[in-house]
């Protein structure tokens, strides 16, 4: 059975680069759709995509967060990651990695990780 | 201020019938399919209705999905107490090419 397991820092400090990996188990990074997503959700609130990313390396971001976002995937290592220079305290959230289910042209957000805690403070 | 709308909260007692609204725009679910997630206390959403009405495998038949024009409805019959939770919805706009969720319904079963 597929596991995403999310991994970031903890604690980022302002201005600083938050850096979040995905380590993807059970299944291969070419399974579902290919496509492999970061979501996030502040505290009390609900959720935001960030970034999509499909395993041949084609990416995808928010309007909002595309100048400070940067996602990879590494195949051989079975993980893909997440960047987001510049954090302020409304980075700080629960960042949520997903696999996307479906095809190249209709997908989705199926299976998620547990969610990586992140808390953007000096 | 989400532009997938959702009423902030829901309720119903056991058994019930009780139905989720989110409406959209023609550049959102007036133009693709709308997508449903539930996500209980202190857990990851999970994904409840793919392609406005699809269930994946393990979700009960009493969560069904539909869509009008640029509107999305989530139903849940036979309402359980381990239901209650917060439910998004979510769509791509192929306007503003970015994924969008809605604001979120909290469902409280009485």
């Amino acid at each position: 059975q597929l596991q995403l397991q999310g991994s970031g820092p903890g604690l980022v400090k302002p201005s600083e680069t938050l850096s979040l990996t995905c380590s993807v188990s059970g299944g291969s990074i070419s399974s579902g759709s290919g496509y492999w997503g970061w979501i996030r959700q502040p505290p009390g609130k609900g959720l935001e995509w960030i970034a999509t990313i499909h395993y041949t390396g084609r990416t995808f971001y928010s309007p909002s967060l595309r100048s400070r976002a940067t996602i990879s995937v590494d195949m051989s290592k079975s993980h893909f990651s997440l960047e987001l220079s510049s954090a302020t305290a409304a980075d700080t959230a629960v960042y949520y990695c997903t696999r996307q289910d479906g095809t190249d042209s209709v997908n989705w957000f199926g299976p998620w990780g547990q969610g990586a805690p992140v808390i953007v403070s000096s | 201020q989400s532009v997938l709308t959702q009423p902030p909260s829901a309720s119903g007692t056991p058994g019930q019938r009780v139905t989720i609204s989110c409406s959209g725009s023609s550049s959102n679910l007036g133009s693709t399919y709308a997508f449903w997630y539930q996500q209980l206390p202190g857990t990851a959403p999970r994904l409840l209705i793919y392609t406005n009405n699809q269930r994946p495998s393990g979700v009960p038949d009493r969560f069904s999905g539909s869509k009008s024009g640029t509107s999305a409805s989530l139903a849940i019959s036979g309402l359980r107490s381990e239901d209650e939770a917060d439910y998004y919805c979510a769509a791509w706009d192929v306007s503003l090419k970015t994924w969008l969720f809605g604001g979120g319904t909290q469902l409280t079963v009485l």
